[in-house]
C-alpha cells in the first residue's frame, strides 16, 4: 500500500537539543496524526491534527499539519533520553475511510 | 484514557498449530484493526472491522481470518501457523467518522517454531 515518505531515517540526539522530523506525500490527506512507539511496545497517539496549517502542541512536543496538505512536521524541544524510540506519521484520507497510512518511522537514538 | 489490551504479550507456537489472538477495546470504538511489524516492512494492516461481524481485507489477509462477535472485541486467528507469521501483532481501535485517530494495544510478540 501506499506510504508516506518520511525523513530522516534516523538521527541522534544530545540531551538538551531540539529536534526536527517531517512527513510528505504527493497526495492530500485530511487527518495527520504523529505516534511513538518504545521497544516491544505498541504505538502511543503523541498529536492528531484536522486542520491544514493547524499547529498543536503536546507538552515539549509541537506538530503542524502542512498548508498544502500533503505534509506534516514534528518538533521536539530540549530532547532527554526517554524521547528516544520510533516516530511514525500517519494519515488519513476520504478515499481509505477509516484507514490509515503510515511512514517508515524516524529512529531517534542518544548521541553517546 | 482509551484502553486497547491484547491478550498475551509473548506468545510460542509451532508449525501447523491454530493460533487465535484477542484484543479488546473499552472505548465503544467503531472500528478495529489488525496489524503486523516487521522490521524494514512497517506496519502492514491484516484485517479491519468497522461493526459487528463486518470485516475488510487488508494488505496481507493471506494466512489469517478474524471475528467480531461483540463490539469491544476483535480476535485475530491463524488457521495453520507458520513460521513467515513469526512477528509482532498490533491491535488497534478507532472511534470512526468522528476521529480518524487509532489506538493501539501493547502488542503480541508471536514466534512460530
Amino acid at each position: 500500500g501506499q506510504q508516506l515518505n518520511q525523513s530522516p531515517q534516523s538521527m541522534f540526539i544530545q540531551e538538551g537539543e531540539d529536534v526536527s522530523m517531517n512527513c510528505t506525500s504527493s497526495s492530500i490527506f485530511n487527518t495527520w496524526l504523529w505516534y511513538k512507539q518504545d521497544p516491544g511496545e505498541g504505538p502511543v497517539l503523541l498529536i492528531a491534527l484536522y486542520k491544514a496549517g493547524e499547529l498543536t502542541s503536546n507538552g515539549r512536543l509541537t506538530a503542524q499539519f502542512g498548508i498544502t496538505r500533503k505534509d506534516s512536521f514534528l518538533n521536539i524541544s530540549a530532547s532527554i533520553p526517554s524521547d528516544v524510540g520510533i516516530y511514525f506519521c500517519a494519515g488519513q484520507r476520504w478515499e481509505y475511510g477509516n484507514k490509515l497510512v503510515f511512514g517508515a518511522g524516524t529512529i531517534l537514538r542518544v548521541k553517546s | 484514557d482509551v484502553k486497547v489490551t491484547q491478550s498475551s504479550r509473548y506468545l510460542v507456537k509451532r508449525t501447523g498449530e491454530k493460533v487465535f489472538l484477542e484484543c479488546v477495546q473499552d472505548m465503544d470504538h467503531e472500528n478495529m484493526f489488525w496489524y503486523r511489524q516487521d522490521p524494514g516492512l512497517g506496519l502492514r494492516l491484516i484485517y479491519f472491522s468497522y461493526d459487528v461481524k463486518m470485516k475488510e481485507k487488508g494488505d496481507i489477509p493471506e494466512g489469517y481470518s478474524v471475528s467480531r462477535e461483540k463490539k469491544e472485541r476483535f480476535s485475530l486467528i491463524l488457521e495453520s501457523a507458520s513460521t513467515n507469521q513469526t512477528s509482532m501483532y498490533l491491535c488497534a481501535s478507532s472511534p470512526g467518522t468522528s476521529g480518524y485517530e487509532q489506538y493501539f494495544g501493547p502488542g503480541t510478540r508471536l514466534t512460530v517454531t
